[in-house]
């Protein structure tokens, strides 16, 4: 059945080292959204698209933070020098363009930087 | 920036008792106000929504009802089972658009 993935779903690395995390929204699904989940902050929307053009990019920080969807199937989250404080689980979600379907999240990567 | 506000953080009950998760929030534009589940090691799932049209919302065990005056909103799970323990998360959509925000979650644990 139809489900978001996302690669790789742990990653470790040392500080200041490039992260990438990848995803790939459900087929038919234009609407990609990029959250962060750690147990201080609870979920916190980082970024989204629609048709892949970026909507709304104010929860994520700018100066290491980066988000593209390159094309429909496949969304990217950069993080670039990482830091111990990037440590928490990224999720990726999806819906249709309709507003108000459900968000179908994938099953997140771990990231852990020491 | 607008927020949503979660109750409790943590809630046991009893196998067969009744579970209520309270949520508020401040944006009053918001009309969309969904419900996840998180399972330990994977994503949240959706398990019931409402929208500021509609005051309750029933499925099977599982309700919801929204005051949009007071601008709190609950889940009511009736007949709990240990598979419905998990975290659950309530959200309300920032003003009328795609996104949410979350409430911090409340990890529900039912005892047999």
């Amino acid at each position: 059945d139809a489900r978001v993935t996302q690669t790789p779903r742990h990653k470790v690395t040392e500080m200041g080292q490039e992260v990438t995390m990848r995803c790939q929204p459900i087929l038919g699904h234009n609407t990609v959204f990029w959250y962060r989940q750690t147990m201080m902050q609870g979920l916190e929307l980082l970024a989204y698209f629609r048709n892949r053009a970026p909507l709304d990019d104010s929860g994520m920080p700018k100066d290491r933070f980066s988000a593209e969807m390159p094309d429909a199937t496949l969304a990217t989250l950069k993080i670039q020098p990482s830091e111990p404080r990037d440590s928490a689980v990224y999720f990726c979600a999806s819906d249709r363009e309709q507003s108000y379907n459900e968000q179908f999240f994938g099953p997140g990567t771990r990231l852990t930087v020491l | 920036g607008e927020n949503v506000e979660q109750h409790p953080s943590t809630l046991s009950v009893q196998e067969g008792d009744s579970a209520v998760i309270k949520c508020t929030y401040s944006d009053s534009a918001s009309n969309y106000f969904p419900w996840y589940k998180q399972e330990l090691g994977k994503g949240p799932q959706l398990i019931i929504d409402i929208r500021s049209n509609v005051g309750e919302k029933k499925d099977q065990r599982i309700a919801v009802t929204l005051n949009k005056t007071a601008k709190h909103f609950s889940l009511h799970i009736t007949e709990t089972q240990p598979e419905d323990s998990a975290v659950y998360f309530c959200a309300a959509s920032i003003g009328s658009g795609y996104a949410l925000n979350f409430g911090k979650g409340t990890s529900l644990l039912v005892t047999p």
